[in-house]
């Protein structure tokens, strides 16, 4: 079964300070990556995703994420956090077919003023 | 745009009762899923229809049945209810097989008192 991890539990960053999430994920076949967001008391919110070609996938609000298939990672970067990033941030991963979705435990960002 | 549309928004119930949690999809989207995400968790996988069939199935309780109908809502029966379903249940819906990505309603928070 494929499995999503996620390195960062809880993150406290400065306003203007650069942020990576680690994400990696355990699966050998074909997949899609995504990294979602959470503000507090919302729902999940897409950021971005990864289905093929350039490894180097821009989304909203300044995020951006890497796929590097040899380290099975997707990490997620943003240059300047902004208070209003704080949220839970997840990482999840399908098997390339229209199906359930596996999420990282997630990461709570915390961007102080 | 039309979002994924979840009723109740909010839900109290004792033990041992039951609760149905409703899930309209964006409209022409044929594809539901559902999620649990209790309390500091990820969203955990239950269960999913594809044109009113079950496409796939997670760790959904078998105290729990879900169905989808012909306009493509889905209702998530829940009976037996116990401490440990408090919980945020998400739908997502997405177009099909060909999908690009799920969208997430805004969840109901179901609490068992």
């Amino acid at each position: 079964a494929q499995s999503v991890s996620q390195h960062n539990h809880h993150v406290i960053l400065s306003e203007a300070a650069s942020l990576e999430l680690g994400c990696n994920y355990s699966y050998g076949g074909t997949v899609n990556l995504f990294w979602y967001v959470q503000y507090p008391g919302q729902h999940l919110q897409l950021l971005l995703k990864y289905f093929s070609g350039d490894p180097l996938v821009k989304g909203i609000k300044g995020f951006e994420a890497e796929f590097i298939k040899s380290k099975f990672s997707f990490n997620l970067r943003k240059p300047s956090v902004q208070w209003s990033d704080t949220a839970e941030y997840f990482c999840a991963v399908d098997p390339g077919t229209a199906s359930k979705l596996t999420f990282g435990t997630g990461t709570r960002l915390q961007v102080t003023l | 745009a039309a979002g994924v549309i979840q009723s109740p928004r909010h839900l109290i119930k004792e033990k041992r009762e039951t609760a149905t949690l409703k899930c309209y999809p964006i409209p022409r989207h044929d594809t539901v899923y559902w999620y649990q995400q209790g309390p500091g968790q990820d969203p955990q996988f239950l269960i999913s229809f594809y044109e009113k069939m079950q496409s796939d199935k997670g760790s959904i309780p078998d105290r729990f049945s879900a169905q989808q109908f012909s306009d493509y809502h889905s209702e998530l029966n829940m009976s037996s209810l116990e401490l440990g379903d408090s919980a945020l249940y998400f739908c997502a819906s997405s177009p099909g097989t060909n999908y690009n990505e799920q969208f997430f309603g805004p969840g109901t928070r179901l609490t068992v008192l």
